[in-house]
Order: structure tokens, then sequence, then C-alpha cells
């Protein structure tokens, strides 16, 4: 079953501006990451931002993490058409034992960077 | 290269045949993934391997499928009686316990059609 829900499922801007998408996950966690693919692709590894980190930066990328509303974000700043991508954030629900790596991703955003 | 191969890239197939995929990941992880996705999902996970050892699978993973890990190198998930509902990208990723970043490194996956 999938733990974190992106919002929103699909966003399209312009080059040059910032994209934000939000993540929503259920349980308990150690981590959460955000990947992003490219469409018939695989997925990527983007950022990862561990329980008692509250924002992370990257690059054009920034992530922040509240674990008391069990919610992360995720900007991308000056976004190109390149970035166009399905971004998708991912957790190891801590409070399920030993999940051994094993990872629960959410369904999505689709983001559309018009240039 | 010396990231995650899958093949085939894409397999189609007549209900009721069977399929195998493989995996090869990158050559020091130790840790194996195979996952599921479903057009407009994230991906779900199937099965974890640490070496050769099969250490998870998830209820997803019905009779129908096995998968193997037989040296520890290379991955092999086959699908016995395929159905419709089989038909998904299958999504192998890797990754080494031997470090403290829990991220994983996909492949491009394998696309499968079922007829």
């Amino acid at each position: 079953s999938q733990q974190g829900e992106e919002d929103p499922q699909a966003l399209s801007i312009q080059e040059g501006e910032n994209a934000t998408m939000n993540c929503s996950y259920k349980t308990s966690i150690n981590n959460l990451q955000w990947y992003r693919q490219n469409s018939g692709r695989g997925l990527v590894h983007l950022i990862l931002i561990r329980s008692n980190e509250r924002e992370k930066h990257s690059g054009r990328l920034r992530v922040t993490l509240d674990t008391s509303k069990k919610s992360s974000s995720l900007l991308i700043t000056a976004s190109r058409a390149a970035d166009t991508a399905s971004y998708f954030c991912a957790t190891d629900a801590s409070d399920r034992g030993s999940t051994l790596g094993r990872l629960y991703f959410g369904r999505g955003t689709q983001l559309t960077v018009w240039p | 290269d010396t990231g995650v191969s899958q093949d085939p890239r894409h397999k189609i197939t007549k209900r009721g045949q069977n399929v195998t995929f493989r995996c090869d990941p990158i050559s020091e992880h130790n840790r194996l993934y195979w996952y599921r996705q479903t057009l407009g999902q994230g991906p779900e996970f199937l099965t974890y391997f640490q070496n050769e050892a099969q250490l998870e699978k998830s209820r997803l993973l019905s009779d129908r499928f096995s998968a193997e890990r037989p040296k520890g190198s290379f991955s092999t998930l086959e699908i016995q009686r395929t159905e419709q509902g089989d038909s998904a990208m299958y999504l192998c990723a890797s990754s080494s316990d031997r470090t403290t970043n829990e991220k994983l490194f996909f492949g491009s996956g394998t696309q499968l059609s079922v007829l």
C-alpha cells in the first residue's frame, strides 16, 4: 500500500518560475526521500531528509520536513524545461518495524515546465 | 555503464504465458529490490534481497511470481501464467548497507504488456 500522497497531482508552470510540491504521509519515519522519474524511465534519487532535520538544500532543490504534521515539501527554484518529470516522495515507515530499506512511494506530482 | 540495468526494456506477451525479467544491480550493492509501477501510480514494493537471501515479500507477490538472486549478484523475476492485470512497469533497484545513505538506485525498468 502507498504511504505518501503528493499534492498537487499535476503542476504546470513557465520556465523560471518556482515549483512547489507537497507530500503527506501516515506513519512515523526515519527519513523521507524525493525521487524524479522521466516518462518511461526509472526513478532517480534527488534528496534525502532525516526525521531530525527540518530543511535541506541541494542546488536548486529545497526540501522541508514537518514531522508533527507528517508532511514534506519540495521546492524547485528557477525551473527549466528539463525539470519536466514526475516527482515522488518516499518514506521508510519506521513504525512498521524493520523495513529493511523498503520505501513507500506516493502517487507523484507530474510537473510540466513550459519554455 | 555502472548503473542498474534491466532486460528486456519491453515485453509483450499473451495471457497465460510465462515471462522472466533480469536485473543487474550496481556491482558493489548487496541489497536488491523489485518494485511494480502501474500508470499514474508510484512504485509498489514486491520483494527484497540481501545478498542471495530473499528477506521480504509483499502480499502483492502472488504464487505466480517468483524471484531469485542465486549468487547474490543479478536477479530474475518470473511471472507464470500471466494475466492482463500483470501489465505494468517492473522496476529493479539496488543499494548498499555499507553506507548510511538509504537511497535506492533504480534501473530503467521492464515494461510488460499482457494481451
